[in-house]
């Protein structure tokens, strides 16, 4: 059973259209992420969620918004797509809010914006 | 704020040969560190973490890391690598902002094995 998953896997799209990623996680864990991995496969976090309730956001434009209809979900959706926004996103989860918490992996959405 | 360097962009090695991936961290009181392993067209898996306790910490696949405080350097090795280490590696430090966890990740380092 896939511990984080996401859909879709890939996402192709034009500019200005408006889309959404799915991630659901069946490990029971209170805290949810947001990664963007750019061109260069740099990894910056976009967004936390614990319990519901979004604890961080790295000044990401609000374009962007997350949603978390429960503590498994944890979905992105992305208003009027820029060429910039082209990237693979990953969300992530864990089991509290701690620093030495292992955060797991979704397999990633790999976004292009034409 | 944290943050994570890997001096190395790429590490080509032949196969079965040693290999050392370098990661240093600026510096703070208390650090935790973990490394992450990324194969082609997947999600990132942990390799190993540093919380605190032995300097030396051993992870999955064979690798191991050393914390050493003094240079803030956090190093992963192995001593004999397979085709299939062939991925993306990243460093990173966890810290805590707004009473939760932030990973800052390293630019990566991409270890290719010839054989």
């Amino acid at each position: 059973d896939t511990a984080v998953s996401q859909t879709p896997k890939y996402l192709v799209t034009q500019m200005g259209n408006d889309k959404s990623i799915k991630c659901e996680q069946n490990l029971g864990h209170d805290t949810m992420y947001w990664y963007k991995q750019d061109s260069k496969k740099f990894l910056k976090i976009m967004f936390s969620y614990n319990n519901k309730e979004l604890i961080i956001n790295e000044t990401v434009p609000n374009r962007f918004s997350p949603k978390s209809p429960d503590k498994a979900h944890l979905n992105l959706h992305i208003n009027s797509l820029e060429l910039g926004d082209s990237a693979v996103y990953f969300c992530a989860s864990s089991q509290g809010v701690g620093p030495r918490n292992e955060q797991y992996f979704g397999p990633g959405t790999r976004l292009t914006v034409t | 704020a944290q943050s994570v360097t890997q001096l190395d962009s790429q590490v080509p090695v032949f196969e079965e040969a040693p290999v050392e991936l370098r990661c240093n961290y600026s510096s703070s009181v208390s650090v935790y560190l973990f490394w992450y392993v990324q194969y082609p067209n997947q999600g990132l898996q942990l390799l190993l973490k540093y919380l605190s306790g032995s300097t030396l910490v051993k992870g999955i696949n064979g690798f191991e890391a050393e914390f050493n405080k003094s240079q803030t350097s956090f190093h992963l090795r192995k001593p004999s690598v397979h085709i299939s280490d062939t991925a993306e590696y990243f460093c990173a430090v966890s810290e805590v902002i707004q009473g939760a966890q932030k990973l800052v990740f390293g630019q990566g380092t991409r270890l290719t094995i010839n054989p």
